[in-house]
């Protein structure tokens, strides 16, 4: 079964540092990947996505099939970038599975 | 961009009473829609998956006696709670796909507090 994992619970992390959100997933065909991201008292809203191989405030990641990573980076953290981050797959189906979640803390 | 809107944004009832949350996508057609719960600090749970039209899809251990889906227009999904319990409280959040498509992006709504008394 696809499922994602992201290891980290809380990362806290001094503004201007870089960051690094770990996601892990399994399945072995390619995948659809996203990263999600929840800003307080606000709804999820997508941050990215592995296809459009952009840049999204900062932020990107790179699909490694090899390791079956995803992981979120950014050089230097801001701290308008504190949030709850989702690390999501889609294997072809209607549904989207979502990771666990890790909520990024940037302190000033 | 697309705009997912639920209603009611927070509801307390008595247990033993049936809640409706309304879900609507405001400027496209939703072929595809999702529920799902989440409890605090955790991550979220998709309850089910709804297409215009059919019968939702329920994820395991979902009971769809207990969480009624109707997705009746493809702007529209309803979940009812029916015969509440206080261990049914809880956000409950709906997404909307344009299609089934896997590229498509999910647009989330504000989600739902539940709150059984």
């Amino acid at each position: 079964a696809q499922r994602v994992t992201q290891p980290e619970k809380l990362l806290s992390v001094f503004k201007g540092a870089p960051v690094e959100l770990k996601c892990n997933y399994s399945y072995s065909g390619s995948p659809e990947l996203f990263w999600y991201v929840q800003y307080s008292r606000q709804r999820l809203q997508l941050l990215l996505r592995h296809i459009s191989r952009e840049s999204i405030k900062g932020f990107t990641a790179d699909l490694n099939k090899g390791e079956t990573s995803f992981h979120l980076k950014k050089p230097f953290a801001q701290e308008e970038d504190s949030a709850m981050y989702y690390c999501a797959i889609n294997t072809g189906g209607f549904k989207t599975i979502f990771g666990a979640g890790t909520r990024l803390f940037v302190k000033a | 961009g697309a705009v997912v809107s639920q209603h009611p944004s927070r509801v307390i009832c008595k247990s033993g009473t049936s809640v409706k949350i309304e879900c609507r996508s405001l400027d496209f057609q939703a072929t595809t829609m999702f529920w799902y719960r989440q409890f605090p600090k955790q991550s979220l749970m998709l309850m089910a998956t709804s297409n215009e039209g059919s019968k939702a899809t329920y994820e395991q251990g979902v009971e769809k006696d207990k969480f009624l889906i109707n997705h009746a227009s493809l702007t529209l999904s309803t979940l009812t709670v029916t015969s509440a319990h206080p261990e049914d409280s809880s956000f409950y959040i709906c997404s909307a796909k344009t299609s089934g498509g896997r590229t498509d992006t999910q647009y989330f709504g504000p989600g739902t507090r539940l709150t059984v008394l």
